[in-house]
């Protein structure tokens, strides 16, 4: 089966402490995206990345970091600097060949701060 | 700035009747549009799709017509059923913008009730 994976489902973290959330995706999708959704707010994105061994920021990228050392996968990693961490974290990936393709989403992980 | 703007936060509909889900955008360079349904703890699916090029597409009981020079969309549900009951998330994008990229409203809480 094709699709993203994300994972941990739940994650909670202590105050002050950086936190890596998972993306794998077997779509074969050059570009993949994280993005944040919090009540009334919508979906803003994170980070970006078109091709493997480079990224972009996004709108709200302050106090995060990801990597994209492979195709597969998009980690992202929430650092103790990101002030509002608690929310619903998605990765999605896309074909880019044009504006005409859909992003297809995952499952989403759910990081709380206690 | 909210480039894509869904202005009703809740719709109230009741089975068999007709959803009519809003949503306007200020980005003249958007030339491709979406509507994705989310369920609770899980991550958007994609619904339907419109390019610039037309100004209406359809997908059984979905109807996703586009008022560029008004830029202005909508999605139609008939009729509406309770397993449509979501949150319903407008989504835009650009040929000139980075590829894949979506630009999303805050989205439409739907209930339809028996």
């Amino acid at each position: 089966d094709g699709g993203i994976t994300q994972s941990p489902k739940y994650l909670f973290r202590k105050e002050g402490q950086n936190v890596t959330l998972s993306c794998e995706q077997n779509l074969n999708h050059d570009a993949m995206y994280w993005y944040r959704q919090d009540p009334g707010q919508g979906l803003r994105l994170i980070y970006y990345s078109q091709i493997v061994n480079d990224f972009q920021k996004g709108d709200i990228a302050e106090g995060y970091s990801v990597s994209r050392e492979k195709k597969e996968s998009f980690p992202l990693t929430v650092t103790s600097a990101q002030k509002n961490p608690t929310a619903f974290y998605l990765c999605a990936s896309s074909i880019p060949g044009g504006s005409k393709t859909e992003a297809f989403f995952g499952q989403g992980t759910r990081l709380t701060v206690v | 700035d909210q480039q894509v703007k869904q202005n009703s936060p809740s719709l109230s509909v009741q089975e068999g009747r007709i959803s009519i889900l809003n949503c306007d955008y200020t980005n003249s360079m958007f030339d491709y549009f979406l509507w994705y349904k989310k369920y609770p703890a899980e991550g958007p699916t994609f619904l339907i799709s419109i390019s610039s090029i037309k100004d209406k597409n359809e997908d059984g009981r979905f109807t996703v017509f586009l008022n560029k020079s008004a830029k202005h969309l909508s999605l139609h549900i008939v009729p509406s059923q309770p397993g449509d009951s979501a949150v319903y998330f407008c989504a835009a994008s650009s040929r000139g913008s980075t590829l894949g990229r979506l630009y999303f409203g805050r989205g439409t809480q739907l209930t339809v009730w028996p």
